[in-house]
């Protein structure tokens, strides 16, 4: 019982690099985001996506790019990382078929952009 | 402005003692609200969900409340113990099919809780 995996758990990157962040889930959510949250801050949404070959921006979307090519898969690209960028990445899914559905949340991604 | 409002920011409670979050949204039109529970290094995990209609709602030693008409929110731990130590953020969605992300996240309330 996996729920929802993020890899890798930390990295750094130096200014101009990129990375994709993998996030996978085994609960067959159509539903999956990501977010990011940085330090006395509440968690901001990045994209997100409604199901395979679906995504739409979230509220802070600059910067980054997703695709969803499967249910499961739902990674994020950084294409030219910069330290406004370092922040713990959150990749979560969800199954809103009622109101009061929860999301399930990955473990986290540490990136510090030097 | 952040829509939803947690205090206090962070606290240190004696292990065995009670304590009490607040949360205060102005988020409008109001669907649910959820308290979740993070650890240091780990992901958010649901505490409680609470709609508009509920008042009240337990998960253990964990107690929420909601008043809709006045947009707050608290989260009473009871006989708090070391496992307790996290940070607890409190979520408001203002839709009912918030499937699209459209969560709003408070900055969350440290809890360190000493023996």
């Amino acid at each position: 019982n996996a729920g929802v995996t993020q890899t890798p758990k930390f990295r750094i990157l130096k200014i101009g690099q990129s990375m994709t962040l993998q996030c996978a889930q085994d609960m067959n959510h159509n539903y999956m985001y990501w977010y990011r949250q940085d330090p006395g801050m509440g968690l901001k949404l990045i994209y997100y996506s409604v199901g395979a070959g679906i995504t739409d921006k979230g509220e802070v979307p600059n910067g980054y790019n997703v695709s969803r090519s499967t249910t499961e898969d739902f990674p994020l690209r950084l294409e030219l990382a910069a330290p406004s960028q370092t922040s713990v990445y959150f990749c979560a899914s969800s199954q809103p078929d009622r109101v009061g559905y929860g999301y399930t949340f990955g473990s986290g991604t540490r990136l510090t952009v030097v | 402005k952040n829509q939803v409002e947690q205090s206090p920011q962070s606290l240190i409670i004696l292990e065995g003692k009670n304590c009490t979050l607040q949360c205060n949204y102005t988020v409008s039109p109001f669907s649910n609200l959820r308290w979740y529970k993070q650890d240091t290094g780990r992901g958010p995990v649901s505490l409680t969900i609470m709609t508009f209609s509920e008042n009240t709602k337990s998960n253990g030693r964990y107690t929420a409340t909601l008043d809709a008409d006045t947009k707050q929110s608290s989260l009473h731990i009871t006989a708090s113990q070391l496992s307790d130590s996290a940070s607890y953020i409190c979520v408001v969605s203002g839709v009912a099919t918030d499937s699209w992300g459209k969560l709003q996240f408070g900055a969350g309330t440290q809890v360190v809780v000493t023996p």
